[in-house]
């Protein structure tokens, strides 16, 4: 069974930085892009960015362009995110999600992991 | 950017009725592989999102035959022929034919 374990979530102060990880285990993880949604507390789904399978290339909502990078490391099966000049709107549940397939854009994702909680607040 | 709408909003239903969502996209989603990149995802109190419906109306791996979607273009619809008590939670479409995916705002269903 696929596994996606996420962690590095916390408290952060505005304008700090923060890097999310998500382990990822069971499937073969360079032959899928991965990607990351958010939810603000009480509120929907937002996509936030993904990568390709390589990791060649990289996606990014206009939200976050500029301020977060997605990245991965196919020998250790894990995604990353690094969150930098966050602001109070960035505070919210951060999903990792596998996609299912290595392409982008025109696939879906399956599964999400269990999310891990970015909250910025001074 | 595409923008995905939902209705109702909020859905109670009584356990062994059917329900339906809406979803509709301000562009259409038929690529011209002939699939339609729109799909449903439930997420249950305290849980992650979990994918119900793929390309509008292939039912994922483990998913009750209760569960169907249907439509093409831009209008969608995710019908449970007889809802049950461990349906309750937000249901969401999603398109994924452009970048940024988009979501539609999430419907609640209860039960009465």
């Amino acid at each position: 069974e696929v596994q996606l374990l996420e962690s590095g979530g916390g408290l952060v102060q505005p304008g700090g930085s923060l890097r999310l990880s998500c382990a990822a285990s069971e499937f073969a993880f360079s032959n899928f892009a991965m990607s990351w949604v958010r939810q603000a507390p009480g509120k929907g789904l937002e996509w936030v960015s993904a990568i390709s399978g390589s990791g060649s290339d990289t996606y990014y909502a206009d939200s976050v362009q500029g301020r977060f990078t997605i990245s991965r490391d196919n020998s250790e099966n894990t995604l990353f995110l690094q969150m930098n000049t966050l602001r109070a709107e960035d505070t919210a549940m951060y999903y990792c999600a596998k996609a299912i397939n290595s392409a982008w854009p025109l696939n879906w994702f399956d599964p999400w992991g269990r999310g891990t909680l970015v909250t910025v607040s001074s | 950017d595409i923008v995905m709408t939902q209705s109702p909003l909020s859905l109670p239903v009584t356990p062994g009725e059917p329900a339906s969502i809406s979803c509709r996209s301000s562009q259409s989603l038929l690529h011209r592989n002939g699939y339609n990149y729109l799909h449903w995802y439930l997420q249950k109190p305290g849980q992650s999102p979990q994918l119900l419906i793929y390309l509008g109306s292939y039912r994922a791996s483990g998913v009750p035959d209760r569960f169907s979607g249907s439509g093409s273009g831009t209008d969608f619809t995710l019908t449970i022929s007889r809802v049950e008590a461990e349906d309750v939670g937000f249901y969401y479409c999603m398109q994924t034919l452009q970048t940024p995916y988009t979501f539609g705002q999430g419907t609640k269903l209860e039960i009465k």
